[in-house]
């Protein structure tokens, strides 16, 4: 059974602060990583994708993958507010089947 | 650039009944996949179509079904509906096979069902 592992918090972080956010994934064959946030009531939007070892940088978004350890996190620098919303990792596995494994999500809450 | 695009919105039914929700995908796309999201959970995978038929499929009854149409345009279909099926349901539409960043998902806004 191939696992996307999250805390599902809530993590609590005060405006402006770093919120980082983790993942687990259980299949060392996984290749595609993504971050999504969804809005209570709404739908995932894509923040960002990973494919390769090392931070990829987004604006205030930087995703870290490190597959020797089968870890992925999101760092959300200058937290706002309006960052608050439940942030889901998704990860697509070996076998190009393109289906990617969605984590239950992580919980952020930006307090001002 | 339209985006992805369901329909209802909202729908409630009752158990027993049958339900089927609309799906279009992003321009330019022709792989769409639906998923199911419980309160609280990450979305669970049911089924992806391409080429109108039914390339993968997640572990669900065959209660289950679904239809893609020459227009890459979908149709998720419920039969017999229970109480747990009570949840969103994601579109997702995907770039064509062959190009580049063909597992990167793009969701609509999705159909909330209620079963009663």
């Amino acid at each position: 059974q191939k696992e996307v592992e999250q805390n599902s918090g809530p993590l609590s972080v005060p405006e402006g602060a770093i919120a980082s956010l983790n993942c687990t994934y259980s299949d060392r064959g996984s290749q595609s990583f993504f971050w999504y946030r969804q809005y209570s009531g709404k739908s995932p939007e894509l923040i960002m994708s990973i494919y390769s070892n090392g931070d990829k940088e987004d604006g205030r978004f930087t995703a870290q993958l490190n597959k020797a350890s089968q870890y992925v996190s999101l760092l959300i620098r200058d937290s706002q507010p309006s960052d608050s919303a439940t942030y889901l990792c998704a990860v697509t596995t070996s076998g190009g089947s393109y289906i990617p494994t969605f984590g239950r999500g992580t919980s952020l809450i930006v307090h001002p | 650039d339209a985006g992805v695009t369901q329909s209802p919105t909202h729908l409630i039914k009752t158990r027993g009944q049958q339900v089927t929700l609309r799906c279009s995908p992003k321009s330019g796309h022709d792989t769409v996949s639906w998923y199911q999201q419980a309160l609280g959970q990450g979305p669970q995978f049911i089924f992806q179509y391409y080429e109108e038929e039914e390339r993968q499929r997640g572990n669900f009854p065959d209660r289950f079904s679904g239809h893609q149409f020459p227009n890459y345009s979908s149709e998720l279909n419920v039969n017999a509906l229970l109480l747990g099926d009570s949840a969103l349901y994601l579109c997702a539409s995907s770039y064509p096979s062959g190009r580049g960043s063909t597992d990167t998902q793009y969701f609509g806004p999705g159909t909330r069902l209620t079963v009663l």
